[in-house]
Formats: structure tokens, C-alpha cells, sequence
């Protein structure tokens, strides 16, 4: 049982360049997020998704987009990277417990720069 | 609009001493509150969490944190902290039911000095 796993966990992209960033997780969790981590903002939340085929916007949805095309899978993608997209990125997922939802759990992060 | 608060960026304490973290939330009706570390390099990871019931709960690594309605609390405690405990602590709510997004504090870093 590996949890939530996010790949890869370092990157270095240009201005301009695209790329995205996959999120696994198998514990058939029904809700997964992404986020994003930076000094001194705490965690914001991007997108997030609350089962297969569905997203919707977070905080701070501007530049991404993502996809859920199937339920242990939550991808992130950047079209046209830009320096302020440099941040540490975690995906997280939760189950619902009698038709409620619970703790999130983490990926390791992915740590983003574009330079 | 809903919030957590950690009211202190940063603590420094000594190994051995005790440790209270503060978050304060504003909900209208009591929500689910989560204590959350995270290690440098790495992921979140749950403390704890209260949900209902006994408002003392305790958690891993020898934590445990008190619910306050009065106060709107959920501080985090530790009688004796472990240089191992060094890390950023993050307290989170989400409103009860089908609510689906956490809301986070900006975090508490957490020094401990030998």
C-alpha cells in the first residue's frame, strides 16, 4: 500500500515550457487535491476533485488544469510555465466516511522550479 | 468567511520542556479540526483529528490537543518535546458533512533547541 504517491518529485522547466504532474493514489479514495506550498502562505489549494471525471477550481486555479480520468489518478498540468509557478507541490486524497469527509492524506511533493 | 489561525509563526523551545501550539477557528457551527507536521523535505502527515465527542484527543508521537467551543480552540500539546519534533506544525478545519475542502492555518514552525 504505497498511499499517495506524486511523480516526479524535482523539476526544472523554462519559461514557456509545459509539463505535468501525476498524483496516484490506491486507496480508492473518492476526493484529491493539489496544492501548493510557499513560504510563508501555508498550503493553497489549486483544484481538487471529488471522484472520477470530476474537477473544480480552488484558491488558486490560474495557469493549471486538471484532469481526473480515473479515480486513482488526479493529474496537474502547467501550459505555459511561469516563474511564480515555482513552489513545492502536494497532492492529497480523503475518503468519505458515512457520507462524510475525513483527513487528507499527502504525497511527498514535488518541488518545481522555472527559471 | 470560515478560517484557521495559527497565531505563532515560529517557537523555539528546549528539549525536554512542553509545547503548546495554538489554532483558532471561525466557524458558526463546530467543524472537524486536524493537526497536521511536516518535516523538511517532506509530505504532510497526520497528528490527529477531532470529530465529536471527547474533546481531549490524542494522537501520534505522544501529542494530543484539546477542543474548546468556548474559545474556539484546538491547541496542540506535547509534555516533553524530542529534538525530533523540530518541524512545521499546521492546524486545518473542514466544516462538517459533505464539505470537501480543508481550510488551512499558515502554519506554526516548531524549533527545539539541546
Amino acid at each position: 500500500n504505497a498511499g499517495v504517491t506524486q511523480t516526479p518529485k524535482f523539476r526544472v522547466l523554462k519559461t514557456g515550457q509545459s509539463m505535468t504532474l501525476l498524483c496516484a493514489q490506491d486507496m480508492n479514495h473518492e476526493y484529491m487535491y493539489w496544492y501548493r506550498q510557499d513560504p510563508g502562505m501555508g498550503l493553497r489549494l489549486i483544484h481538487y476533485s471529488v471522484g472520477e471525471g470530476t474537477t473544480a477550481k480552488g484558491e488558486v486555479p490560474d495557469g493549471y488544469n486538471v484532469s481526473r480520468l480515473k479515480k486513482q489518478n488526479f493529474l496537474l498540468g502547467l501550459e505555459s510555465a511561469a516563474p511564480s509557478q515555482t513552489s513545492v507541490y502536494f497532492c492529497a486524497s480523503s475518503y468519505r466516511d458515512r457520507g462524510m469527509n475525513t483527513e487528507a492524506f499527502f504525497g511527498q511533493g514535488t518541488r518545481l522550479t522555472v527559471v | 468567511a470560515q478560517s484557521v489561525t495559527q497565531p505563532d509563526i515560529h517557537i523555539t523551545v528546549s528539549e525536554g520542556a512542553s509545547l503548546e501550539l495554538r489554532c483558532n477557528y471561525s466557524y458558526g457551527a463546530t467543524p472537524y479540526l486536524f493537526w497536521y507536521v511536516q518535516s523538511p523535505g517532506q509530505g504532510l502527515q497526520l497528528l490527529l483529528k477531532y470529530f465529536s465527542g471527547d474533546t481531549l484527543v490524542q494522537g501520534i508521537k505522544g501529542f494530543e490537543a484539546e477542543f474548546k467551543r468556548s474559545q474556539s480552540s484546538f491547541n496542540l500539546r506535547k509534555p516533553s518535546v524530542h529534538w525530533s519534533d523540530a518541524a512545521e506544525y499546521f492546524c486545518a478545519a473542514l466544516r462538517g458533512g459533505n464539505n470537501r475542502k480543508l481550510i488551512w492555518g499558515l502554519g506554526t514552525s516548531l524549533a527545539v533547541n539541546p
